[in-house]
């Protein structure tokens, strides 16, 4: 079964608004990951959070994690229409080492124009 | 380009034939990851290799499928005698675990072999 599970499946919005998404997961963890892919490449890997932090900033992004609820929150602000790509969140259970990612299905942004 | 590197973009195969999918991970990484997506969902892990070694493979069907990451040379992953059901897109990652680094590195990803079945 999916270790993630990112809410809204789907998100549309104006550009120059806020654009948050959110992501449950099952199991503890070491990390959890947020990756956005673009349509027809691969996944680029945005911001990582470990379990003992509980908000992480980079450029317009933000990610804020709450281990008891076992949830994280992707927040883009003044979103631009290049923001337009599906955005994953992945896990890496606790207690693994270098272990391959768990994707949840992942939200998927337009910013229209 | 100094990123991951997947060859071939896409890939056609009639029922049968054999798929082999190719990827040069990122200079200096010596951890490379093969996923699997379909269309509208997330990836799903297949297998993770080092150099020389299969790590964990337990994403990998039983039968069919198989890869390699040699001394020299790109990670290999094959499909044998495919089926309707392997179309798919094949994302190959890669990371940096060597000695000094810290623990669960980011992956870096290529662009993906998307495999389609005729």
């Amino acid at each position: 079964s999916q270790q993630g599970e990112e809410d809204p499946q789907a998100l549309s919005i104006q550009e120059g608004e806020n654009a948050t998404m959110n992501c449950s997961y099952k199991t503890s963890i070491n990390n959890l990951q947020w990756y956005r892919q673009n349509s027809g490449r691969g996944l680029v890997h945005l911001i990582l959070i470990r379990s003992n932090e509980r908000e992480k900033h980079s450029g317009r992004l933000r990610v804020t994690l709450d281990t008891s609820k076992k949830s994280s929150s992707l927040l883009i602000t003044a979103s631009r229409a290049a923001d337009t790509a599906s955005y994953f969140c992945a896990t890496i259970p606790r207690n693994s080492g270098n272990t391959p990612l768990v994707f949840g299905k992942g939200t998927r942004l337009s910013v229209i124009a | 380009n100094a990123g991951v590197m997947q060859n071939p973009r896409h890939l056609v195969r009639r029922r049968g034939q054999e798929a082999r999918l190719r990827c040069s991970p990122m200079k200096g990484h010596s951890h490379v990851y093969w996923y699997r997506q379909l269309p509208e969902e997330g990836l799903k892990f297949m297998v993770y290799l080092q150099k020389e070694n299969i790590i964990d493979e337990s994403g990998m069907p039983k039968e069919r499928f198989s890869a390699e990451f040699p001394k020299e040379g790109p990670s290999i992953l094959r499909i044998q005698q495919v089926v309707r059901g392997d179309s798919a897109a094949y994302f190959c990652a890669s990371s940096y675990n060597g000695r000094g680094a810290r623990s669960n590195q980011p992956q870096h990803f290529g662009d993906g072999t998307r495999l389609s079945i005729l």
